[in-house]
C-alpha cells in the first residue's frame, strides 16, 4: 500500500492559464476526494468520486473546475483561466465505502497564481 | 456553511505535558475524525469515531466522541517534541455523502 500520490506537488502558473492536477488513490478504495485548503484554513471539500461517477460537488467548484475520474482509479482536477484567488493547497483524499468514512490524504498540490 | 469551532486555536507545550483541545458545532456528526498535519503535507488521519460516547485510543493519543454527538475532543499525554503541528478535527453530517466538514485547526509549538 503506497497510500495516496498527488503530482505534481508545485505549480507555480499566471493568472489566465490552464493547469491540471493529478490523484493516484489508494489502490483498493473506491471512493475519491478532492479538497482545497487556504492558508490558515481546515481542508474544504470539493467534490468527490464513488469509482467513475461524480456524486456531489460544492458551491466552492465554480464552472472554471472540472475533475474527472475516467476508469474509476486515479482522478484529474482541472482549472482553467486561472484567478490569483485559485492560488491554495488542492488535497486528494480516497476511502472505501459501506459506512466507514475514514479518509485518507495525500501531500497535496500547492498552486500558486502569479 | 457548516462550521466546526475548534480550540485553542494555538498552544504551547513543553516536553511531557499533556494536552487537550476540542471541536464544537451546532449540527449533529455521525463521525469525527482527528488529523495532523505537517507543514506542507497532507493531513494525516489519527483517530476515527463512529458512536457517541465513544472513546478511543491510539498510543499517547486519546479521543471521545461527544454524547450530544455535536463535540470531540482530542487529548495528548506526555507530549514530545515531533507533536508539534496543526492538529484538525472533521465531521461528517448525517446525511452527507462522506464529505468532512473541517475545523481552522489547533497549531501546537514547543515552548522557546
Amino acid at each position: 500500500d503506497t497510500g495516496v500520490s498527488q503530482n505534481p506537488r508545485h505549480k507555480i502558473t499566471k493568472r489566465g492559464q490552464n493547469v491540471t492536477f493529478r490523484c493516484d488513490p489508494i489502490s483498493e478504495h473506491n471512493r475519491l476526494y478532492w479538497y482545497r485548503q487556504t492558508l490558515g484554513q481546515g481542508p474544504e471539500f470539493l467534490t468527490y468520486f464513488q469509482n467513475e461517477a461524480q456524486l456531489e460537488k460544492s458551491r466552492l467548484l465554480s464552472d472554471r473546475f472540472s475533475a474527472e475520474r475516467p476508469k474509476g482509479s486515479f482522478s484529474t482536477l482541472e482549472i482553467q483561466r486561472t484567478e490569483q484567488g485559485d492560488s491554495a493547497m488542492y488535497l486528494c483524499a480516497s476511502s472505501l465505502t459501506g459506512g466507514w468514512y475514514e479518509q485518507y490524504f495525500g501531500p497535496g498540490t500547492r498552486l500558486t497564481v502569479t | 456553511g457548516q462550521q466546526l469551532n475548534q480550540s485553542p486555536q494555538s498552544m504551547f507545550i513543553q516536553e511531557g505535558e499533556d494536552v487537550s483541545m476540542n471541536c464544537t458545532s451546532s449540527s449533529i456528526f455521525n463521525t469525527w475524525l482527528w488529523y495532523k498535519q505537517d507543514p506542507g503535507e497532507g493531513p494525516v488521519l489519527l483517530i476515527a469515531l463512529y458512536k457517541a460516547g465513544e472513546l478511543t485510543s491510539n498510543g499517547r493519543l486519546t479521543a471521545q466522541f461527544g454524547i450530544t454527538r455535536k463535540d470531540s475532543f482530542l487529548n495528548i499525554s506526555a507530549s514530545i517534541p515531533s507533536d508539534v503541528g496543526i492538529y484538525f478535527c472533521a465531521g461528517q453530517l448525517g446525511g452527507s455523502q462522506g464529505n468532512l466538514i473541517f475545523g481552522k485547526g489547533t497549531k501546537l509549538s514547543v515552548k522557546p
